[in-house]
């Protein structure tokens, strides 16, 4: 299997502007996790997906940030507008349940300016 | 408020010696733990776990070892190598069906 997959490896985007990151997860797996890496605040858990439905939202800082899973091979999470506070790296996991560990992709490096 | 601390941000350990890597948590209706390990530009990895009903867990180099009356957990690798030099995540969880991971800050360490 290829991994947790995630696309693009580097976003940089100018404030205002509409940001979409976009996941594959490992086939099979029906849990599906965005993070966030900041040097404050680590790893922060955005939301999850069991099944492609939300589980839990509570992680996503605002109203700017929504996150969609319309099958179970896709997810997105998607900034709209982007401000200079959102650049951090954003992580895509994906687990299978009963397994407890979760799989994470390499990443997606976003820079607003 | 964090629930999973990693206070220590970043430690240096001699090649061949022990590298203890530290984590305590909040929230007693965690019982399942996971490290984590990070090199640049890559996503975390899985290293080792250990559920609460485990005091101690084991998988060659690493060992967990967690106090749930403390609410802490650690991890030890002995010996050290330079190719374990990365960022240390703990995350915990609670069974009963959340699945949900929550991680500490990182520890980077340096052999």
């Amino acid at each position: 299997d290829a991994g947790v997959i995630q696309s693009p490896r580097h976003e940089v985007t100018e404030m205002g502007q509409e940001v979409t990151l976009r996941c594959k997860p490992i086939s099979g797996h029906d849990y599906l996790f965005w993070y966030r890496q900041t040097m404050m605040r680590g790893l922060e858990l955005l939301i999850y997906f069991n099944n492609n439905v939300p589980i839990d939202d509570s992680g996503m800082p605002e109203d700017r940030f929504s996150a969609k899973m319309p099958n179970a091979s896709f997810s997105t999470l998607k900034i709209q507008p982007s401000e200079p506070r959102d650049s951090a790296v954003y992580f895509c996991a994906s687990s299978k349940g009963a397994d407890m560990v979760a799989f994470f992709g390499q990443g997606t490096r976003l820079t607003v300016v | 408020d964090q629930q999973v601390k990693q206070n220590s941000p970043s430690l240096s350990v001699q090649e061949g010696r022990i590298s203890i890597l530290n984590c305590d948590y909040t929230n007693s209706m965690f019982d399942y733990f996971l490290w984590y390990k990070k090199y640049p530009a890559e996503g975390p990895t899985f290293l080792i776990s250990i559920s609460s009903i485990k005091d101690k867990n084991e998988d060659g180099r690493f060992t967990v070892f967690l106090n749930k009356s403390a609410k802490h957990l650690s991890l030890h690798i002995v010996p050290s190598q330079p190719g374990d030099s990365a960022v240390y995540f703990c995350a915990a969880s609670a069974l009963g069906g959340t699945y949900k991971y929550i991680f500490g800050t990182g520890t980077r360490l340096k052999v």
